[in-house]
């Protein structure tokens, strides 16, 4: 079984600054790793996600991942962030090598942009 | 391509009401997911389907809780007697088969607001 820690709920940043939001999971076997976004009365949209090679993942919006095995860690970080950026982000982790293994998420970060 | 659509997109009951929730998955998506999403929490899968058949349905409180998705395309979910813990997002989902045996993105609709008085 896999689970998934955020380990802070709200992140407020200012506007044009740099942001990370902190992700640790737990598994006993490979993983899949995600972090989703959902806006306000909105469902979950994929931000990125890894699944092997690079551990550097890149995704939409200008946001990109680590994957650090060692540190069991999927740390998203994006250099500057804009008042669009406002949402939660949930990471969230899956079995590897099986479609149907189902997915964890996370509790969830709400971040908020301050002009 | 249209995306996943949920209907209704809110909705207020009493408890030990009942209510159905409809989720219809993009087109071509064998696989649908239903989740709940408590406030402050991230989602929890319900339900898995393949087709029209169950995946994985252990999370689902089947004393009151049911999903059904007869014919393979949409589905639906009901609450039988609604309990006020009910209140929460429901979210549903679709993946289909994008050529790799392991991995699936799953595609959310704009989920359901319950909130049980």
């Amino acid at each position: 079984a896999q689970s998934v820690t955020q380990l802070d709920s709200q992140v407020p940043v200012f506007e044009e600054a740099p942001v990370e939001l902190r992700c640790n999971y737990s598994s006993s076997v490979s993983v899949y790793l995600f972090w989703y976004v959902q806006y306000p009365n909105q469902g979950l949209q994929l931000l990125l996600k890894y699944l092997s090679g690079s551990t550097l993942v890149k995704g939409i919006n200008g946001f990109e991942a680590e994957f650090n095995k060692s540190q069991t860690s999927f740390h998203l970080r994006k250099p500057s962030v804009h008042i669009s950026d406002t949402a939660e982000y949930f990471c969230a982790v899956s079995g590897a090598y099986s479609s149907a293994s189902k997915i964890i998420f996370g509790s969830g970060t709400r971040l908020s942009i301050r002009p | 391509e249209a995306g996943v659509a949920q209907s209704p997109r809110y909705k207020i009951i009493e408890k030990r009401q009942s209510v159905a929730f409809w989720c219809n998955p993009i087109s071509g998506h064998a696989t649908l997911y239903w989740y709940q999403q408590i406030l402050g929490q991230g989602p929890k899968l319900l339900i898995q389907f393949q087709n029209n058949g169950v995946v994985d349905d252990s999370q689902l409180p089947k004393d009151r809780f049911s999903a059904e998705r007869l014919k393979g395309v949409d589905s639906t979910l009901k609450i039988q007697p609604a309990k006020l813990e009910d209140s929460a997002v429901y979210l549903c989902a679709s993946s289909g088969t994008s050529g790799s045996i392991s991995y699936n993105e799953q595609f959310f609709g704009p989920g359901t607001r319950l909130t049980v008085l």
